[in-house]
């Protein structure tokens, strides 16, 4: 399974911008970049995903490197209820595919200070 | 509410012991996997399935098995529980590869 690499652990100040990096290098061509969070109690939860091309949608921006080997998720304004564990994950787009699941790695742990 | 619903939400068993975990995809969901996470290991794949069939499998010990149905609802079995066993289950699903996957609200397993 492809992997991703991501700091254990990042602080953020309320109402500032967070940027949650991601290295993927080993990303092949059908990986979509998925990321997840993780909120104390409760399931994961989908955040943003792409291929290619930047994403945005309500809850964060995905910026994804030109030749696809990191990715960076971009919160605009973090709140407290943002702090949770991030999970950038490789998933195959191929139904079946090697990568169909979603393997889950150790995340990014967000802190949110207030 | 993420529209995955798995019962029952908390459950507590003596070792040796078999459980079954359900699972109800979203509406549509044509995939079902299923995840074990414990303090020391993180979020676990343990098996995915596909309108039916098995798909992939992760780290799923030979005791456990599951099963997806007709009706794309899910079961995983437990069986000769041990105190190791004791975790949080989740279930998501999702339409197609590629999408994204939606969460349940766990299953917690006390084994006593």
């Amino acid at each position: 399974d492809a992997k991703t690499t991501q700091p254990n652990s990042m602080e953020s100040n309320e109402e500032e911008p967070v940027h949650l990096p991601c290295n993927h290098s080993t990303i092949s061509g059908t990986d979509y970049i998925h990321w997840y969070r993780q909120l104390p109690s409760q399931g994961p939860e989908y955040v943003i995903h792409g291929l290619t091309s930047n994403v945005n949608n309500r809850m964060a921006s995905l910026a994804i490197a030109e030749d696809r080997k990191s990715s960076t998720l971009i919160l605009h304004r973090a709140t407290l209820r943002d702090a949770a564990v991030y999970y950038c994950i490789l998933r195959d787009r191929v139904e079946g595919g090697a990568t169909n699941k979603l393997i889950f790695g150790t995340g990014t742990l967000l802190a949110v200070q207030p | 509410d993420s529209g995955v619903t798995q019962t029952p939400k908390h459950l507590i068993t003596a070792t040796g012991q078999r459980v079954t975990l359900r699972c109800s995809p979203r509406s549509g969901d044509l995939s079902v996997y299923w995840y074990q996470q414990s303090l020391d290991q993180g979020l676990q794949f343990l098996i995915q399935y596909y309108n039916g069939e098995e798909r992939a499998k992760g780290n799923i010990l030979e005791r456990f098995s599951a099963q997806q149905f007709p009706d794309l609802h899910s079961e995983l079995n437990l069986s000769s529980l041990e105190l190791g066993d004791s975790a949080l289950y989740f279930c998501a699903s999702s339409v197609r590869a590629g999408t994204e996957a939606f969460f349940g609200q766990g299953t917690r397993l006390t084994v006593v």
